[in-house]
């Protein structure tokens, strides 16, 4: 399976800032997605991430607050925007070789604490 | 997605097999059943998927029923190293809706 890196793996951050989170994967996959896991709870996906064009979007989640790119096939930013101490969360990237019923792989995770 | 119904939590015993029920009475005829877990502290892992017949690869099996309407994940020796929280998913698509899960605590 692919090998994913996030970067940070853990941050702590002021109220009101932005933080950027890398997601590197080692070959080229199709689909990128991003999940958020609040403490205690499951996972939620927030976007996919599509090469070449705008994000698309899970209810409840808007490219403002969560701006996504992916400028090629290894490699996607998720940025938490103007961050409030509810953005305090797990934020997690998956990826997909061909999408539809092909396994998702995770990352570990980037560990976001807001004060 | 359909939706899938787990125990909350569960214990084995290491060494011995752990067989984890999910419910997916919904489940449509294109859905897959699919296994993640997720160990404390790291992304979920993926473990097994299947449509109607069971499968086996090296982390575990699958069985599911003749009606799809439930499904047994089977870890054949469980080890301390496997307690983590296991999520059943029926889906079709790119979106993994994950619920709950059953929390696995495998004990010596």
């Amino acid at each position: 399976s692919a090998v994913i890196s996030q970067k940070p793996s853990r941050d702590i951050c002021q109220r009101g800032t932005s933080l950027t989170i890398q997601c590197q994967v080692d070959s080229q996959v199709t689909m990128m997605f991003w999940y958020r896991q609040q403490p205690g709870q499951s996972l939620t996906l927030i976007a996919t991430a599509n090469q070449g064009s705008e994000a698309t979007y899970e209810s409840g989640f808007v490219i403002d607050k969560f701006p996504i790119s992916r400028p090629n096939l290894t490699f996607s930013t998720l940025t938490v925007s103007n961050m409030s101490p509810e953005d305090s969360s797990i934020y997690l990237c998956s990826v997909s070789r061909d999408g539809g019923n092909q396994p998702q792989h995770f990352g570990d995770g980037t560990r976001l604490s807001i004060l | 997605d359909a939706k899938t119904t787990q125990p909350t939590s569960m214990d084995c015993a290491e060494g011995r097999a752990a067989n984890l029920p999910c419910n997916h009475s919904t489940i449509s005829g294109n859905e897959y059943v699919y296994w993640y877990r997720q160990i404390h502290s790291q992304g979920p892992q993926y473990i097994i998927h299947g449509l109607k017949n069971n499968e086996t690869n090296e982390m575990a099996s699958l069985i599911i029923t003749e009606d799809r309407k439930s499904s047994t994940l089977i870890l054949p020796h469980a080890t301390l190293r496997d307690t983590a929280v296991y999520y059943c998913i029926a889906h079709n698509d790119y979106k993994l809706s994950f619920g709950a899960g059953t929390t696995v605590t495998v004990r010596a």
